[in-house]
């Protein structure tokens, strides 16, 4: 199984919104609602941002949020801070029973 | 507090076993789903293996099978990770993970680190 697409690298200002891709197929994102994001700092582990697509968890501001179109899931990061500066990984459950991820995406806040 | 603190990691040669263990705390370990993920320094998140909550059911990356055997110990809170026949490409950050269904990870650990070199 191939790892989902998602863009290398993605950039914003302050307040502005910005939206990561993440390109399945039908095996995977296309069919099944477990798709999560996690953001990762460097040198940190990776924390749970949104589950089964476009859920938040307790804690997770409203800034961010999540849908899917298709074989493609989308992260949308509204009113950017600096604390957002971090890579961001989509994931989802696949045909085979068990999960891949996206290969990550550098947000940048300029 | 709810944590997850991994620990066996080292610098093997090619070939070689390690076994790696995850200490749950702060939660009921028993309910949950865990897994292993890995990640190359600098790299992106690669999913190893899953075990069910009772260890009836395991499951593995392909680059694996074989060579890997995820098992837990639930008196212990306790998750393990028996790595065998290890190869130069096994060398990462391996992290356990709690899974909060169908291998959404809520809970991860900080990681402990495998090199195998020679």
């Amino acid at each position: 199984q191939s790892a989902l697409t998602q863009p290398a690298s993605v950039s914003g200002s302050p307040g502005q919104s910005i939206t990561i891709s993440c390109t399945g197929t039908s095996s995977d994102v296309g069919t099944y609602k477990y798709v999560p994001w996690y953001q990762q700092h460097p040198g940190k582990a990776p924390k749970l941002m949104i589950y089964d697509v476009s859920n938040r968890p307790s804690g997770v501001s409203d800034r961010f949020s999540g849908s899917k179109s298709g074989n493609t899931a989308s992260l949308t990061i509204s009113g950017l801070q600096a604390e957002d500066e971090a890579v961001y990984y989509c994931s989802s459950y696949t045909s085979s029973n068990i999960p891949i991820f996206g290969g990550g995406t550098k947000l940048t806040v300029l | 507090e709810v944590q997850l603190v991994e620990s066996g990691g080292g610098v093997v040669r090619p070939g070689g076993s390690l076994r790696l263990s995850c200490a749950a705390s702060g939660f009921t370990f028993h309910s949950h789903g865990m897994s292993w993920v890995r990640q190359v320094p600098g790299k992106g998140l690669e999913w190893v293996s899953g075990i069910n909550w009772n260890g009836g059911s395991t499951t593995y990356t392909d680059s694996v099978k074989g060579r890997f055997t995820i098992s837990r110990d639930n008196a212990r809170s306790s998750l393990y990770l028996q790595m065998n026949s290890l190869r130069a490409e096994d060398t990462a950050l391996y992290h356990c993970a709690r899974d909060q269904s169908l291998y959404t990870f809520d809970i991860w650990g900080q990681g402990t680190m495998v090199t195998v070199s020679s």
